[in-house]
């Protein structure tokens, strides 16, 4: 089946460590992105990419970093410098400039 | 002021009504509107595509789109329950790449 594929659904971490949330597609898409949804906030934009080994930071990079070394991952690690790591990320692409984005089902990531 | 502007409700309606879902935006350079669906817990379905001004129909959903008036509508007929959800406005430009601009979301709930 074609789609966006996250994983975990859910991720659990420990304060001060790091963890990598998993992003991949095979829809042959150029552009890739991740999201952070929080309650009442709706969608913020983190990093994206438009083609590989490049990428750019969106509205609330901080504390967050990513990769693009093959087209069809897009990989966010949340570092322990993010202060409030504990959101649902949602990751998407999309074909072309302009063109509707495609969302994965999210990882909803809780810091204990 | 945010880029883009939409109502989060919660807006409920009975079973059988047309809804009607709205968002604003300043930035005149966005070409191309998007209407997502979200589900609690799951990623945001694409909903609606429109480039430019103008309306398109896909069954009982209906987006609209008026640059003069920097306004995009969602319509929807015979609303049922199955379209209880948050609904989400998207919109890009050239001159912003391939990245979209979300509005907050509207929560919407049909009573059977």
């Amino acid at each position: 089946d074609g789609g966006i594929t996250q994983s975990p659904k859910y991720l659990f971490r420990k304060e001060g460590q790091n963890v990598t949330l998993s992003c991949e597609q095979n829809l042959n898409h150029d552009a890739m992105y991740w999201y952070r949804q929080d309650p009442g906030q709706g969608l913020r934009l983190i990093y994206y990419s438009q083609i590989v080994n490049d990428f750019q930071k969106g509205d609330i990079a901080e504390g967050y970093s990513v990769s693009r070394e093959k087209k069809e991952s897009f990989p966010l690690t949340v570092t322990s410098a993010q202060k409030n790591p504990t959101a649902f990320y949602l990751c998407a692409s999309s074909p072309e400039l302009g063109g509707g984005a495609f969302f994965g089902q999210g990882t909803r990531l809780t810091v204990v | 002021q945010k880029e883009v502007e939409q109502d989060p409700g919660p807006l409920s309606v009975p079973e059988g009504a047309i809804v009607s879902l709205n968002c604003t935006y300043s930035n005149s350079a966005f070409q191309y509107f998007m209407w997502y669906r979200q589900y609690s817990r799951k990623g945001p379905e694409l909903l609606m595509y429109t480039y430019s001004s103008g309306n398109k129909e896909d069954g009982r959903f209906t987006a609209q789109v008026d640059k003069s008036s920097k306004y995009i509508s969602l319509f929807i007929r015979d609303s049922q329950p199955s379209d209880s959800a948050t609904y989400l406005c998207a919109m890009s430009g050239e001159t912003s790449g391939s990245r979209l601009t979300f509005g907050e979301g509207t929560q919407l709930t049909v009573n059977p």
